[in-house]
């Protein structure tokens, strides 16, 4: 069975940072791109981040521009996103996606985690 | 960026008939070396994450239910539910995956009359 399941979140003042995990499984995870997507509390969704099934290529909203990092080891099934200087705002639901074909970024994403709850707040 | 914006924000339709959900991108995602349309809709029930539908505008995922079709080109696309199903209550997004930063749709509440 395909499935991801995201872990980490939890709660963290301002300013601060936290590591979010992804762990894949039932598909050969270096053959795809990766991405994060949140949602905020009853908001909608959010593009956060893309990664390349190598893991050389990597994208960013405009708005977790230089505070986080995606990145995965392929060789452990596992993608993460490293999130420094933490607001108020980046507080969400944050989800793991698989691009639905390739290696490359632009597909639609097929498999989603549950997602994790990352809260903003002092 | 491109804006997806989706028409109308909430809907309610009775069961069996038709739901129509409209998306407008604010510039073309039309490869038209490919002719495929980077637009995908999503599924999103309560408390859960989102489900993939349709994908390249009007190819359905594996396991959808063949009542959802999408359709459309350019920067006008459509999902439609040919007869509702009570089980097809949720929030429905549309998605560009054309070009980074990737953009969702404001998504379209349906609900049962």
């Amino acid at each position: 069975e395909l499935y991801l399941l995201e872990s980490g979140g939890g709660l963290v003042q301002p300013g601060g940072s936290l590591r979010l995990s992804c762990a894949a499984s039932g598909f050969t995870f270096r053959s795809y791109a990766m991405n994060w997507v949140r949602q905020a509390p009853g908001e909608g969704l959010e593009w956060v981040s893309a990664l390349s099934g190598s893991g050389g290529s990597t994208y960013y909203a405009d708005s977790v521009k230089g505070r986080f990092t995606i990145s995965r080891d392929n060789s452990k099934n596992t993608m993460w996103l490293q999130m420094n200087s933490l607001r108020a705002a980046d507080t969400a639901v944050y989800y793991c996606a698989k691009a639905r074909y390739g290696s490359g970024i632009n597909y639609a994403f097929d498999i989603w985690g549950q997602g994790t709850m990352v809260t903003v707040s002092s | 960026d491109i804006v997806m914006t989706q028409s109308p924000d909430s809907l309610a339709v009775s069961l069996g008939e038709r739901a129509t959900i409209n998306c407008k991108s604010s510039q073309s995602v039309l490869d038209s070396s490919i002719n495929q349309n980077y637009v995908a809709w999503y599924q999103q029930r309560a408390g859960q994450p989102p489900r993939l539908l349709i994908y390249w505008a009007s190819s359905r995922e594996s396991g959808v239910p063949d009542r959802f079709s999408g359709s459309g080109s350019g920067t006008d696309f459509t999902l439609t539910i040919s007869s509702l199903q009570a089980e097809d209550v949720a929030v429905y997004y549309c998605q560009q995956y054309y070009t980074t930063p990737y953009t969702f749709g404001q998504g379209t509440k349906l609900e049962i009359k």
